[in-house]
């Protein structure tokens, strides 16, 4: 069974609007991440929440965990046509630490 | 900035021949992996690797696969015997601490005919 599954699958927006994407997962975590990928290309690391977090931010992002009910949301604020890209959050496990456990990603499309 | 990098870029091969795939972690990191994805589809876990061995493998790793560090920069994952499947884009990815952000490599796209 999967980790980690994002919510929706794709997403198009007008630029400028704020993007919300959810992630959900099914065991215990000591930290959530969340990666963008361009078309292609490598995953970049966007922002990593631990466990005790419940709220993080850095520039337009903005990443809330919930760990009693499993789920994660990142938010785009004042969206731009370079961010249409897929998001992937990525668990790491309490068991198994070493490795993080990706989810099946979000498509974002910004229309200009 | 420091960065991980991957080589080939694309690697077209025949079934049932032996593929390597290169890679060169940053150079303070400790901890390595190959992450596979095939093409629209989720990024897999392979395998991690650290002190010069395994630490953890997923069912895909199967005895087709295995990894190297034989220098101390470079990292490599072998296919023995390429299957029609292990068409993908793999991903190489390292970082310094346990709890950290991975730095992944640009991938290297495998087509097997």
């Amino acid at each position: 069974s999967q980790q980690g599954e994002e919510d929706p699958q794709a997403l198009s927006i007008q630029e400028g609007e704020n993007a919300t994407m959810n992630c959900s997962y099914k065991t215990s975590i000591n930290n959530l991440q969340w990666y963008r990928q361009n078309s292609g290309r490598g995953l970049v690391h966007l922002i990593l929440i631990r466990s005790n977090e419940r709220e993080k931010h850095s520039g337009r992002l903005r990443v809330t965990l919930d760990t009693s009910k499993k789920s994660s949301s990142l938010l785009i604020t004042a969206s731009r046509a370079a961010d249409t890209a897929s998001y992937f959050c990525a668990t790491g496990l309490i068991q198994g630490a070493q490795k993080l456990v990706f989810g099946q990603g979000t498509r974002l499309t910004i229309n200009p | 900035e420091p960065e991980v990098t991957q080589t080939p870029s694309h690697q077209v091969t025949q079934m049932g021949q032996e593929v390597i795939l290169r890679c060169v972690p940053i150079s303070n990191h400790l901890y390595f992996y190959w992450y596979r994805q095939i093409l629209g589809q989720k990024v897999e876990f392979l395998v991690s690797f650290y002190n010069n061995e395994i630490s953890e493998k997923s069912e895909i790793f199967d005895d087709q696969f295995s990894v190297e560090r034989p220098d101390g920069s470079n990292f490599t994952l072998k296919i023995r015997s390429t299957k029609l499947e292990d068409s993908a884009m793999y991903f190489c990815a390292s970082r310094a601490v346990i709890v950290g952000e991975l730095f992944f490599g640009e991938g290297s796209r495998l087509t097997v005919l």
